[in-house]
């Protein structure tokens, strides 16, 4: 266990939806990426916050958005949802202190899968 | 942006032997090279890491090499397990300030048979 909390585990939706990815980070952890894995594809970096602001950002959709909470949570919004969109989407934390290497501990991801 | 090439896609390996995946990344500013392992159906973990002002790491089993002129780095798993078989994922860090992003290579299946 790695101390990232994903809910919810598994989604199932409908093309044209709207779906919300939630994230915890480990304690202490004030960054938060943001991974998509589509089938037999790679980690796709989508966006990354720190302390609440938002860092870097990947190959985000537009139709994708992201925030961080005061308390740290991050969630993952993904609208007009495709078929193309059906992926394991991971959420990882690290420290985020400036000068350390700050290993990325990823969550168990969540299942999205758009019919 | 970073770039990170992974080969090969796919590796198999009779237990025992050895098995070497090998990267190269693109930005000679990226400093910081982690090796992930996933298993089917769960998370991506560290298994290992370099930082660029060192050229070879070694745990065990596992080691990694890296060689900042040629600007790639390569995994070695000796005496390999069938519980070694997953998808090794390489991974450099972008050098943005601040950003910590890292950039994912596509990923190898090694497979070990028993």
């Amino acid at each position: 266990d790695s101390g990232v909390t994903q809910t919810p585990k598994h989604l199932i939706t409908a093309t044209g939806q709207r779906v919300t990815l939630r994230c915890s980070p480990r304690s202490g952890d004030l960054s938060v990426y943001w991974y998509q894995q589509s089938l037999d594809q790679g980690l796709q970096f989508l966006i990354q916050y720190y302390n609440g602001e938002e860092r870097a950002k990947g190959n985000i959709l537009e139709r994708f958005s992201a925030q961080q909470f005061p308390d740290l949570h991050s969630e993952l919004n993904l609208s007009s949802l495709e078929l193309g969109d059906s992926a394991l989407y991971f959420c990882a934390s690290s420290a985020g202190t400036s000068g350390s290497y700050n290993e990325q501990f990823f969550g168990p991801g969540t299942r999205l899968t758009v019919l | 942006g970073e770039n990170v090439e992974q080969h090969p896609s796919t590796l198999s390996v009779q237990e025992g032997d050895s098995a070497v995946i090998k990267c190269t990344y693109s930005d000679s500013a990226s400093n910081y090279f982690p090796w992930y392992k996933q298993e089917l159906g769960k998370r991506p973990q560290l298994i290992i890491d370099i930082r660029s002002n060192v050229g070879e790491k070694k745990d065990q089993r596992i080691a990694v090499t890296l060689n900042k002129t040629a600007k790639h780095f390569s995994l070695h798993i000796t005496e390999t397990q069938p519980e070694d078989s997953a998808v090794y994922f390489c991974a450099a860090r972008d050098s943005g300030a601040g950003s910590y992003q890292l950039t994912f290579g596509k990923g190898t299946k090694l497979s070990v048979i028993p």
